[in-house]
């Protein structure tokens, strides 16, 4: 079975700064996609950025990086020059197999800008 | 483009009851997804469709639970009768294979449900 493992329950982070939100993942499966999501007070969730297990690079997306290290399981997602919208709650999640199967979630971890 | 649809948003019931959620998934979206969100956790997926068919409901509690989703297209899904602990958000999603990053799955806005 697939689990996914966020280990920061909460984070306080000064606005402009970088901050990284920790993931790490477990399958046996050798092909398996990442994905982050934000999920802001209203409820809502947001597809951030995804990186598959087969990827060269590290996906990017705007402020986003998805810094991933297959050797020890991990995905953490940067974010650059963080901005106070950036306060919500953050997801990993793993999809394992290459179709459309459903995700897998961690607890997410509570992100909070200070200005 | 629209994008997922929910409804009701909100629903409040006392514990037996039953209650049901309505999904209108992305257009063309031939995959859909219901996900519990139990507050602070994230999601956990219930049931996936692949058109009207099942793909997956190995985590739907189907003594209460169940799920339809007809034609292909809107999905249904019912808790007959509900219990305390299925006070959650209830997400639907849907993915396309043709759109988005690869099976990117698109959220809706969720039903809170409260159970009394």
């Amino acid at each position: 079975a697939q689990k996914i493992t966020q280990t920061q329950p909460g984070m306080f982070v000064q606005e402009k700064e970088a901050v990284t939100l920790d993931c790490t993942y477990d399958t046996s499966d050798p092909s398996y996609g990442l994905f982050w999501y934000k999920q802001p007070s209203s409820g809502e969730m947001i597809f951030l950025i995804y990186q598959g297990s087969y990827d060269q690079q590290n996906a990017t997306e705007g402020r986003y990086s998805l810094n991933f290290q297959k050797a020890r399981k991990s995905a953490n997602l940067v974010i650059s020059a963080s901005q106070l919208g950036d306060s919500a709650m953050y997801f990993c999640a793993m999809r394992v197999g290459g179709g459309a199967d459903g995700l897998t979630f961690g607890k997410g971890t509570h992100l909070i800008i200070q200005p | 483009e629209a994008g997922v649809a929910q409804s009701p948003r909100y629903k409040i019931i006392e514990k037996r009851q039953s209650v049901a959620f309505w999904c209108n998934p992305i257009s063309g979206h031939a995959t859909l997804y219901w996900y519990q969100q139990i507050l602070g956790q994230g999601p956990k997926l219930l049931i996936q469709f692949q058109n009207n068919g099942v793909v997956d409901d190995s985590q739907l509690p189907k003594d209460r639970f169940s799920a339809e989703r007809l034609k292909g297209v809107d999905s249904t899904l019912k808790i007959q009768p509900a219990k305390l602990e299925d006070s959650a958000v209830y997400l639907c999603a849907s993915s396309s294979v043709e759109q988005g990053t690869p099976y990117e799955q698109y959220f809706g806005p969720g039903t809170r449900l409260t159970v009394t």
